[in-house]
């Protein structure tokens, strides 16, 4: 079945530090990908999104591209804040919708502090 | 919009009880999907309702049940709860052909 691997944490960066949290992915078909971010006692929200091969999702700073010859998605953004403080999560949908029919499945997370 | 909101927050029960959660989805959403969010783990597929039928279900026992109205709220009833079953529960709503799941903040429920 479908699988998401997402590297080992927890990360501890400086403000300002270039961080990168690796994804790979394991799917039939052609998968959506995804970035969630859950922030203390929240719920997930969708960070980006990408739907095909070398599509680039970014928002607030963070970027992701879907490569399917390394079925990856690595997520990076080039100086963090404090206040990117949280839990990423990776995720796929089996559809390329998340609607009917679709199911999101996602790595274990992962924590990031950041610290002034 | 109020988005996706679930209830209870929190929720304590006693093994062997049921307990049922709820949510409404985001204003315009047909879909809902819930998912069971065990401590420092990603979330897991329980199941999704879609025109008020079972659509998808991932590996949960059958002790795990739903439902979905006609307004497209939705519940979700766990029998014969285990202490395995504490976990946070999130509720999921999204549109036919969108790309989209908004998630609401979860139940908290803990099993004793």
């Amino acid at each position: 079945g479908d699988s998401v691997t997402q590297m080992e944490g927890p990360v501890t960066l400086s403000e300002e530090a270039f961080l990168t949290i690796n994804c790979t992915y394991t799917a039939t078909g052609y998968p959506s990908l995804f970035w969630y971010v859950q922030y203390p006692g929240e719920g997930l929200q969708l960070l980006l999104k990408a739907t095909k091969a070398d599509d680039k999702g970014s928002n607030k700073g963070f970027e992701a591209t879907y490569r399917k010859e390394t079925t990856s998605f690595h997520l990076e953004k080039g100086s963090v804040q404090v206040s990117d403080s949280a839990v990423y999560f990776c995720a796929l949908s089996d559809g390329q919708y998340t609607g009917a029919n679709s199911k999101l499945t996602f790595g274990k997370g992962i924590t990031l502090s950041v610290r002034p | 919009d109020a988005g996706v909101t679930q209830s209870p927050t929190h929720l304590i029960k006693t093994r062997g009880q049921q307990v049922t959660l709820r949510c409404s989805p985001k204003s315009g959403h047909d879909t809902v999907s819930w998912y069971q969010q065990a401590l420092g783990q990603g979330p897991q597929f329980i199941f999704q309702y879609y025109e008020e039928e079972e659509r998808q279900r991932g590996n949960f026992p059958d002790r795990f049940s739903g439902h979905q109205f006609p307004n497209y709220s939705s519940e979700l009833n766990v029998n014969a709860l285990l202490l395995g079953d504490s976990a946070l529960y999130l509720c999921a709503s999204s549109s036919t052909w969108n790309t989209e799941a908004f998630f609401g903040q979860g139940t908290r429920l803990t099993v004793v």
